[in-house]
């Protein structure tokens, strides 16, 4: 079945402890990017990978890094969270073609206190 | 930057319709729409490409112009699964990120 996973799905954690949020997809997908999804700013895109070792960043990127070591994954990481990185984050994947459609991931809520 | 969705919300009987546009500054290759229900993940709906194309999805249409970087979402004779949150995304001519708009909540009344 295609899918993009992602873990955890729920992850509560104190400030500054750093944290990594996984993404798998299954699809042989060039693109991945990840959003967090706030209540009355919709998705916005944090980072966004065209292919492996390849990223760049979206319209929310401080605090976060990324990177893509292979192709299918595409790690999220919170060196020193903070409560302000409390979210629902989704991460999606597609092919390298713009015309395509996005699948995403389940989300992972994020609680940092 | 996001594309800019409108209204943020709205609220409909079962059997009305309703539009919601998105609007962006930069000129656009595509436009996607995709909807999300509560607790779940955004769905794919539909894409539309410059030239104007309009496609439809059940009783659920779009149309994009691409001179003035708009598209709308027409919700024809709603149904209760129609409510959800519905999010627009745009893919630039000159670049392959896809963004998101705010979204538009729609909540379908018996």
């Amino acid at each position: 079945e295609a899918q993009v996973t992602q873990n955890p799905r729920y992850l509560i954690t104190v400030t500054g402890k750093k944290l990594t949020v996984t993404c798998s997809q299954n699809m042989n997908h060039e693109y991945m990017s990840w959003y967090r999804q706030d209540p009355g700013l919709g998705l916005r895109q944090i980072y966004y990978s065209m292919n492996v070792e390849v990223t760049d960043k979206g319209d929310v990127p401080e605090g976060y890094k990324v990177s893509r070591k292979e192709k299918r994954n595409f790690p999220l990481i919170l060196e020193s969270p903070s409560p302000n990185q409390t979210s629902l984050y989704f991460c999606a994947s597609k092919t390298g073609q713009r015309h395509t459609e996005a699948f995403f991931g389940q989300g992972t809520r994020l609680t940092v206190v | 930057q996001q594309p800019v969705q409108s209204p943020q919300a709205v609220i409909l009987r079962e059997g009305e319709d309703a539009v919601i546009n998105c609007s962006s500054s930069k000129a656009l290759y595509s436009v996607h729409w995709y909807r999300q229900k509560h607790g779940e993940a955004p769905v794919f709906l539909m894409i539309l490409l410059k030239g104007g194309e309009q496609k439809g999805h059940e009783k659920i249409s779009a149309s994009f112009n691409e001179k003035k970087q708009q598209s709308s979402l027409y919700l024809t004779a709603s149904q209760l699964s129609y409510s959800g949150t519905y999010f627009c995304g745009t893919e630039g001519s000159n670049d392959y990120k896809l963004s998101f708009g705010a979204g538009t909540t729609v909540t379908v009344r018996a």
